[in-house]
């Protein structure tokens, strides 16, 4: 494991489930992301938290709600999602800016049925 | 807004070529430039960093060029082996842009044995 941890790695949800993605790091990084990987294109930023304060949502749907407890810890709650946003959300975490010490989780592989 | 390219999308080369993978970005006013590698469902691990300040980066077989004047990095990969089959992704940070990299959407590589 590359020191950011992501659980499920695998999700299968219905359109009228609720479901949570959790990421974790100890690495001591203060910001955390989502982005969202489909096929053939760029990894799309979704939230960004530095020391706990979401400092950015790249204009996503509310159908998706983060959740940062602690520096450690990001959520991703999902719910009535589309078939559309099956993908790969990838986690990771920074000391701070300047893209240094970047690190990524594995992700979850989301389908959505 | 910065925009990332990757050419080309997808390479397969025999064993023991050299080759070469192309990242363009529009704006040239970057802090630094950072090059990554993604296995099939796995996250992202870092390459090489290149800070805007620098031309170069090498790592082992890997050599990553900086032209931030024309908005363009190569990645540059000796001998290839199988085992540096995957996807490799660039990406782009600047200030300006928040606590975040911008990314191209990658190059698909695929050294035949």
């Amino acid at each position: 494991e590359t020191g950011v941890t992501q659980t499920p790695r695998h999700l299968v949800m219905g359109m009228t489930n609720k479901k949570s993605l959790k990421c974790e790091q100890h690495l001591g990084h203060n910001a955390m992301y989502w982005y969202k990987q489909s096929a053939k294109k760029p990894l799309e930023l979704m939230f960004v938290y530095n020391f706990k304060e979401q400092t950015e949502n790249n204009s996503v749907p509310s159908r998706f709600s983060p959740e940062c407890p602690n520096s450690s810890h990001l959520f991703l709650h999902l719910h009535t999602l589309q078939p559309e946003d099956s993908a790969l959300y990838l986690c990771a975490s920074s000391q701070g800016p300047s893209g240094y010490g970047y690190t990524f989780g594995s992700g979850t592989r989301l389908t959505v049925v | 807004k910065q925009e990332v390219t990757q050419i080309p999308a997808a390479l397969s080369v025999p064993e023991g070529e050299n080759l070469v993978l192309n990242c363009s970005f529009t704006d040239s006013a970057i802090y630094n430039l950072q090059w990554f590698r993604q296995d099939p469902g796995k996250g992202l691990t870092s390459l090489l960093l290149i800070q805007s300040s620098q031309r170069e980066q090498t790592s082992g077989r890997l050599n990553a060029s900086l032209d931030k004047s024309s908005g363009r990095s190569t990645l540059y990969i000796a001998a290839s082996q199988p085992g540096d089959s995957a996807t490799y992704l660039c990406a782009v940070y600047r200030q300006e842009y928040g606590n975040k990299l911008v990314f191209g959407a990658g190059t698909i590589l695929r050294v035949k044995s």
